[in-house]
């Protein structure tokens, strides 16, 4: 079964600091890779894609990708108390692009 | 990006009923499928609604408890049969464009089953 492995949280960090976040995925055949963001009573917002091995910049959020290591990350720069939210890996497999996404972690940005 | 709008945006319903919850996007595309989001829980698909034809259902959903249609490019149901308390959730549609691998989501029906 193909999984999407997240570390478990909640994760805690101070405004303005470096936020990371982690994940792997079993199915070694996969190419492409998201980062969502989800508020609580909301739906999930597409804020990260990745399909290349690197780094991958978007103002203050950057994905990084490492298939062999079979590793995706995202790092969130000056973090602010409105990113405050779960963040969901997800990762498209096989033809029929089916999304298996990760458990989720809960960020939480003291002011 | 296209916008997604599901209705109802959320419901309470009785054990043994059915509810049909609708998926509009504001522009024609190619890919629409159909998630559950269980309480706590990360999502997880259930079909691929296919335009013209069956859905194309995940290992656990079968079609006689989730029935689905998606008569034209821009519209899809989800219909949850006979109900049980187990069934409240989140459920929410997705879309993709063509060629693209990025889905987006609707803002999602949430289900209360008593």
């Amino acid at each position: 079964q193909k999984e999407v492995e997240q570390n478990s949280g909640p994760l805690s960090v101070p405004e303005g600091a470096i936020a990371s976040l982690n994940c792997t995925y079993s199915d070694r055949g996969s190419q492409s890779f998201f980062w969502y963001r989800q508020y609580s009573g909301k739906s999930p917002e597409l804020i990260m894609s990745i399909y290349s091995n690197g780094d991958k910049e978007d103002g203050r959020f950057t994905a990084q990708l490492n298939k062999a290591s079979q590793y995706v990350s995202l790092l969130i720069r000056d973090s602010q108390p409105s990113d405050s939210a779960t963040y969901l890996c997800a990762v498209l497999t096989g033809a029929n692009s089916k999304l298996t996404f990760g458990k989720g972690i809960t960020l939480s940005v003291r002011p | 990006s296209a916008v997604i709008s599901q209705k109802p945006s959320r419901d309470i319903c009785q054990r043994g009923t059915s509810l049909t919850i609708q998926c509009q996007v504001d522009s024609q595309v190619t890919m629409m499928f159909w998630y559950r989001q269980q309480p706590g829980q990360s999502l997880t698909l259930i079909a691929t609604a296919n335009q013209g034809s069956e859905a194309t259902y995940e290992s656990g959903f079968v079609i006689d408890k989730f029935p689905i249609s998606r008569p034209n490019l821009t519209f899809s149901t989800l219909t949850v049969s006979n109900m049980s308390p187990e069934d409240s959730s989140i459920y929410l549609c997705s879309v993709a464009g063509s060629g693209s691998r990025e889905q987006f989501f609707g803002p999602g029906t949430r289900l209360t089953v008593l």
